[in-house]
């Protein structure tokens, strides 16, 4: 596509469910990056894909979350028995590839903003 | 490890004042710096970067300066406007992962 698409743009989830969130990045690119953004907690890494792999998960808050991409594609990130600490903006980078942060920056999504009630 | 301090906001111009937004990194390596800009509502997008030391950053009227020796990126404007009212992050690239480290973000406000 011609940029990365995120859905659903808002979600309102009760405490304890689970939410998948849904990235689809440019077409081409074969780096995929998720981060938070917390009211006043700045940008917070979770995970990086370079194409179905993901070599730094190191940024994931807990067992809670997890993150799958297929097809070099689509990406999933998914919250399970979210809390309310949860509630933030996820947003969702691609790059051509694993140069992004050295070269060339990234393309954000615009974010879906999760609620956790 | 890496890290990205940058100054606290909010800032608060009048229009055709200058522009200073403080950026100082903690990195091994020769990492990347980014300014990124994020619009009321909007999402995050790409102002400028510099690859390595002493390269300039450039963009819409802002530009930083890869500094080594002071390990900063400071990012400056000559006169703002009124449509440069948003959030502004620093942001380091990692050499390995591509992965991108953060500053907190820096509220800019300007009045007419």
């Amino acid at each position: 596509g011609a940029g990365v698409s995120q859905s659903p743009s808002n979600k309102v989830t009760e405490k304890g469910k689970d939410v998948e969130l849904r990235c689809d990045p440019i077409s081409g690119h074969t780096a995929l990056y998720w981060y938070r953004q917390s009211l006043g907690q700045g940008l917070e890494f979770l995970i990086y894909f370079q194409g179905n792999s993901a070599p730094d998960k190191s940024g994931l808050p807990s067992d809670r979350f997890s993150a799958e991409r297929t097809g070099g594609s689509v990406s999933t990130l998914t919250i399970q028995r979210t809390q309310q600490e949860d509630s933030a903006v996820y947003l969702c980078a691609s790059s051509l590839n694993g140069s992004g942060g050295k070269t060339y920056g990234y393309t954000f999504g615009s974010g879906t903003r999760l609620t956790v009630v | 490890g890496n890290s990205v301090t940058q100054m606290e906001g909010p800032v608060t111009l009048s229009e055709e004042a200058f522009l200073t937004i403080n950026c100082t990194y903690t990195a091994t390596g020769y990492p990347s710096l980014f300014w990124y800009v994020q619009y009321p509502g909007e999402g995050l997008q790409l102002l400028l970067k510099a690859t390595k030391a002493d390269d300039k950053g450039s963009n819409k009227g802002f530009e930083a300066t890869y500094r080594k020796e002071t390990t900063s990126f400071h990012l400056e404007k000559g006169s703002v406007q009124v449509s440069d009212s948003a959030v502004y992050f620093c942001a380091l690239g990692s050499s390995n992962t591509g992965k991108l480290i953060f500053g907190q973000g820096t509220t800019l406000q300007v009045k007419p």
